[in-house]
């Protein structure tokens, strides 16, 4: 059964720190990886998206990588902010549109 | 604002009623996609729709049914709603099949009491 499985399931961190997220993955086959920020009460944003072949992507201050070995990403925030505060979710594709496995996300809060 | 239109943005009905979701697409995007998300819940594939006809299904409830227009946009339709059908109703859409990613709408509150 493909899964995705997100830690740590909640985070709280200082204004300005670093912090790290995690995703694991069991899809199969595998076509790419995403990373989607979702602010309470509204819809997915993506950040990121990566092919077999990525193994890091940027959007400003957010760093995805991928292990396509190990079936692990992570998603690195430099410098949060306040606005970071939301929910991470990684998201597997098989490449149809039916069988996106979504992870049940990683809640982060960025407090002063 | 994503391009992703869904209204209405709350609904509040009895069990037992039906109502319908609307969703207009990015402008260009020929895909619609349709997400619940129930509370703490990750989101659940149900349904997809490219350019009116329907191309993938996913857990979507013999209750529930949808369709896509020739203009594009799409309705998600809801009947003998149950309490458990109280959830986020997200519509996606894309240029094709959505390799590349989607771009969701802000969702349709659902509550059903």
């Amino acid at each position: 059964k493909n899964q995705v499985e997100q830690s740590p399931q909640s985070l709280i961190i200082l204004e300005g720190k670093n912090c790290t997220l995690q995703c694991n993955y069991t899809v199969s086959p595998f076509s790419n990886l995403r990373w989607y920020k979702q602010d309470t009460g509204r819809g997915p944003v993506s950040l990121t998206i990566m092919t077999f072949s990525e193994n890091t992507k940027s959007n400003g201050r957010y760093t995805a990588t991928l292990d396509a070995d190990t079936k692990q990403s992570s998603l690195h925030i430099t410098a949060s902010q306040l606005s970071d505060s939301a929910s991470y979710i990684c998201v597997v594709s098989d490449g149809t549109a039916s069988k996106l496995t979504f992870g049940t996300g990683t809640r982060l809060q960025v407090t002063l | 604002d994503s391009g992703v239109t869904q209204t209405p943005k709350h609904l509040i009905t009895a069990t037992g009623q039906r109502v319908t979701l609307r969703c207009s697409p990015r402008s260009g995007d020929l895909s619609v996609y349709w997400y619940q998300q129930s509370l703490d819940q990750g989101l659940q594939f149900l349904i997809q729709y490219y350019n009116g006809e329907e191309r993938a299904k996913g857990n979507i409830l013999e209750r529930f049914s949808a369709q896509q227009f020739p203009d594009l946009h799409s309705e998600l339709n809801l009947s003998s709603l149950e309490l458990g059908d109280s959830a986020l109703y997200f519509c996606a859409s894309s240029e094709g099949q959505g390799y590349y990613g989607y771009t969701f709408g802000s969702g349709t509150r659902l509550t059903v009491v």
